[in-house]
């Protein structure tokens, strides 16, 4: 079993709230990610994070923002949400330096925007 | 950066057949080859994995075979059961100076195991 989790699993909002999608991980990993999985099932690395107070934007750019204040917690937050924003979201994590491209997956957040 | 181009982007098989998903990758650099399995409703989970000193893995019904003269490695499945349908990702990554391991994933395969 996977220990990293999110919530919520699924999300339907209107256009223009404010939305937070967390993720936790309880195996002490250095390393996070948040994926955004488009429906025709491509990754795209969107944000990432090598520690506490460490964030980086990936490849693909994103009107979201994330926060790493603590090891197990990488939260991503959307401001004001835009049907554009509909997607899978998905976080991972990973241990720092030799092994730490072998990426744990959660189970992802579906988000809706009407 | 490193460009991974996998094929194909569907693929269905009989139930017991085998299933081959191919990937090739550009930059020569690249060390680390890991398939990822996402089943529907749930996160990519590792599968089998591959480094650039091997040229061939397998686990029971799964095998990865790594060819770095041409760049391209694959993924293959023996007697497949429906449990093997899921989409499918390969990757590539390397050792930056120690600062930075990014996987670069492919499109994914949707296979589709049929009874």
């Amino acid at each position: 079993e996977a220990d990293i989790y999110q919530t919520p699993r699924y999300l339907v909002i209107g256009t223009g709230k404010k939305i937070t999608l967390e993720c936790s991980q309880t195996m002490g990993h250095d390393k996070m990610y948040w994926y955004q999985q488009d429906p025709g099932m491509e990754l795209h690395l969107i944000h990432y994070s090598y520690g506490v107070n460490s964030t980086e934007k990936g490849d693909l750019s994103s009107e979201s923002t994330v926060s790493r204040i603590r090891t197990e917690h990488f939260p991503l937050t959307l401001e004001s949400a835009r049907p554009s924003h509909t997607s899978q979201y998905l976080c991972a994590s990973s241990i720092a330096g030799a092994g730490a491209n072998v990426l744990t997956f959660g189970a992802g957040s579906r988000l809706t925007v009407l | 950066g490193e460009n991974v181009e996998q094929h194909p982007s569907t693929l269905s098989v009989q139930e017991g057949d085998s299933a081959v998903i191919k990937c090739t990758y550009s930059d020569s650099a690249s060390n680390y080859f890991p398939w990822y399995k996402q089943e529907l409703g749930k996160g990519p989970q590792l599968i089998i994995d591959i480094r650039s000193n091997v040229g061939e893995k397998k686990d029971q019904r799964i095998a990865v075979t790594l060819n770095k003269t041409a760049k391209h490695f694959s993924l293959h499945i023996t007697e497949t059961q429906p449990e093997d349908s899921a989409v499918y990702f390969c990757a590539a990554s390397h050792n930056s100076g120690g600062s930075n391991y990014k996987l670069t994933f492919g499109k994914g395969t949707l296979l589709t195991v049929n009874p």
